[in-house]
């Protein structure tokens, strides 16, 4: 596709349910960025995949929080028995290499999925 | 440790002004890189500007023109003859060279452009 793409663009859930949030990054980029970012501020770095491999989990707040790239494109990230302060929007973000790497390609950022935990 | 600071959380202009984003870091790295985003209201981020840290020309793109200044640890974003489109969230952030699977985001500014 022609831009990283996010689903569900909403979600509800009740406290305790568990929910996995998708991303489809760009065709071909190696390297795939999860955030999390609460109301009225920035995004949180979550954790990054080169290719299949997690290289860094360091910003994932707990281990109810699990994010996969089996094949190394698309990436799901799977919050078990949600509490209220997991309501952000979550943001996927993949680029062509490393973020700050070798090239000038930017992240390019999904359009996140909002998590409403009731 | 680093830290992003963007001091003005909201700033109302009207159409046609000129506007400056503020924005400060800090670091400990001596390599590092710079960022601006544009969160409109859709929620998508789109990239504007990255800035190696060895780099402290300033830079112009059409209205967007970037203040480097390494001396004060600034990276200011003015907006000139600001336009209604130009309303959104703007996110400056950071990245260490030893650490680039990770951006730092500020809090962002609000700005809105009043028509």
């Amino acid at each position: 596709g022609a831009g990283v793409s996010q689903s569900p663009r909403y979600k509800v859930a009740k406290r305790g349910q568990d929910v996995a949030l998708r991303c489809d990054p760009i065709s071909g980029h190696v390297s795939l960025f999860w955030y999390q970012q609460a109301l009225g501020q920035g995004p949180e770095f979550l954790t990054y995949f080169q290719n299949e491999a997690q290289l860094d989990k360091s910003g994932l707040p707990s281990d109810r929080f699990f994010a996969e790239r089996p094949e190394g494109s698309v990436s799901t990230l799977k919050i078990q028995r949600t509490q209220q302060e997991d309501s952000a929007v979550y943001l996927c973000a993949s680029s062509l290499f490393r973020l700050s790497g070798e090239s000038d390609q930017p992240q390019h950022f999904g359009d996140g999925t909002r998590l409403s935990i009731l | 440790a680093q830290k992003v600071t963007q001091a003005q959380t909201e700033i109302s202009v009207v159409e046609k002004e000129d506007v400056t984003l503020d924005c400060v870091y800090e670091t400990r790295d001596t390599t590092y890189y710079l960022f601006w985003y544009k969160q409109p209201p859709s929620g998508e981020l789109v990239f504007l500007i990255r800035r190696n840290s060895f780099d402290e020309q300033n830079e112009i793109s059409g209205r967007y023109s970037w203040n480097f200044q390494k001396s004060t640890s600034s990276f200011n974003f003015t907006i000139t003859a600001s336009q209604v489109v130009d309303s959104a969230v703007y996110f400056c952030a950071l990245s260490e060279e030893n650490r680039d699977d990770k951006i730092i985001f500020g809090k962002g500014t609000r700005l809105h452009i009043l028509p």
